[in-house]
């Protein structure tokens, strides 16, 4: 399928437990996302990557682990799962980010995470 | 305190009415994004500015620089376009965005 898609969109697990949430684009887009969004707090930004191999991290990045091996994949891991993660996740894209270029970002559908 | 500030949090209004929600940020900036979200929780993006006004469909989205104040219009609302609306802005330099915690619309018919 076309464009930008997250899996799964519902997770359920534990408390320690190691979860990953996959983003997947098919845009060949340089720049990939990753947010969570809570109530109370927005959009906030968790990593971000300009290219394979190169990710930064961003607003609040404790907890989370993320990889680029492919352009077009771009996965989010919470490597020991704590409560205060139980968030919405969003995956996002961009072409560019800089000057007049295509900037518009396009995201995925989320991923609503529990943490018991 | 959140450098993006969206003004109302809520808003009510009779299907039919002008709206208009207001984005102010602190320093330079060299983009503003309005995004929009259903209740289904989808994000849209609607527009990218730098300056001036854009206009799709009825949405108009105008910015002004020396201000550092953006708004959304939307006329003729309709029940339809109930939904967060998101403005974010990135910095001068910077390659990520920031966010405005979102203005939540409703119409009724």
């Amino acid at each position: 399928d076309a464009g930008i898609t997250q899996s799964p969109r519902y997770k359920i697990t534990e408390t320690g437990r190691q979860v990953t949430l996959m983003c997947h684009q098919t845009w060949s887009h340089s720049y990939m996302f990753w947010y969570r969004q809570d109530l109370g707090h927005g959009l906030r930004l968790i990593y971000y990557s300009a290219a394979a191999d190169i990710t930064d991290k961003g607003e609040v990045p404790d907890g989370y682990v993320v990889s680029r091996s492919k352009t077009e994949n771009f996965p989010l891991t919470l490597e020991s799962a704590t409560r205060s993660q139980t968030s919405v996740y969003f995956c996002a894209s961009s072409e560019s980010v800089g000057g007049t270029g295509h900037n518009e970002q396009f995201f995925g559908p989320g991923t609503r995470l529990t943490v018991l | 305190k959140n450098e993006v500030e969206q003004s109302p949090q809520n808003l009510t209004a009779q299907e039919g009415e002008f709206i208009t929600i207001n984005c102010s940020y602190s320093v330079g900036i060299s983009a503003l994004h309005w995004l929009q979200q259903h209740p289904g929780g989808g994000i849209v993006s609607l527009f990218m500015l730098s300056s001036g006004k854009k206009k799709h469909g009825r949405l108009i989205a105008t910015i002004n620089i020396q201000e550092k104040h953006s708004s959304l219009h939307i006329t003729a609302s309709h029940p339809r376009d109930s939904a967060v609306y998101i403005c974010a802005v990135r910095w001068k330099g910077a390659q990520k965005l920031v966010f405005g915690q979102g203005t939540r619309l409703t119409i009724n018919p």
